[in-house]
């Protein structure tokens, strides 16, 4: 399978705990994208990646998270001092620039954060 | 502000008949949009997308969407409803203020009934 792999699937913590997710995208592409999804809501974007450089950061991303993709390649999600709050589900797409539009983003199955 | 909306929560269709999913925009400039379906336990995947041109956008699985500039529309639809396109259906914006940021709709859950 040649598509965006996330991992885990699944993740039960308890508040306060940290957490990280993995991301594997398409090895061709260049960009990455954060999202978080909560149950009836769209995708809300985190953070987005064009190689290894993080050019954005949504405005509403607490200090408590922090992404990294430190060879360009696999992308890491960690959340700190975990909230009930951050209980979602967190997706991860990579696209292949360069595009001036917005290229078509390919998504992973996501990873559903459960905070007790 | 820059935003999509999608105003049926849900959409109900028997099969083989056509099927439209709404959504209406407002950006500034002209928009980029896009569908997105996701299937239960599956990533969102990309069904077609219009930059400019042909206001009939073609896409994956037979889906097609419509562009219209005066009603800020790009409603989804298709001629022929199948049971398997029961899903989760989101439109999505461009946003002009970012690097290829994508501002979504809350979703539509399409039902087909056999």
């Amino acid at each position: 399978d040649t598509g965006v792999s996330q991992d885990p699937r699944h993740k039960i913590t308890k508040r306060g705990q940290n957490v990280t997710f993995r991301c594997d995208p398409i090895s061709e592409h260049n960009r990455l994208y954060w999202y978080r999804q909560t149950l009836g809501q769209g995708p809300e974007f985190l953070t987005y990646f064009q190689n290894e450089a993080q050019l954005e950061k949504s405005r509403l991303l607490s200090d408590r998270f922090s992404a990294e993709r430190p060879k360009g390649s696999f992308s890491t999600l960690e959340i700190q001092r975990t909230e009930q709050g951050d209980s979602a589900m967190y997706l991860c797409a990579s696209s292949l620039g360069p595009d001036r539009v917005g290229p078509e983003q390919f998504f992973g199955p996501g990873t559903r954060l459960t905070v007790l | 502000a820059q935003s999509v909306a999608q105003p049926e929560d849900q959409v109900n269709v028997a099969e083989g008949n056509p099927l439209t999913v709404k959504c209406t925009y407002s950006v500034s400039g002209n928009p980029y949009l896009f569908w997105y379906v996701q299937y239960p336990n599956r990533g969102l995947q990309f069904l077609l997308k219009y930059i400019t041109g042909d206001n009939l956008v073609k896409g994956s699985y037979g889906f097609e969407a419509e562009f219209n500039k005066s009603q800020t529309s790009f409603h989804l639809k298709k001629p022929s409803a199948l049971v398997s396109d029961s899903a989760l259906y989101f439109c999505a914006v461009r946003d002009m203020d970012s690097n290829y940021q994508l501002i979504w709709g809350a979703g539509t859950k399409l039902i087909i009934k056999p």
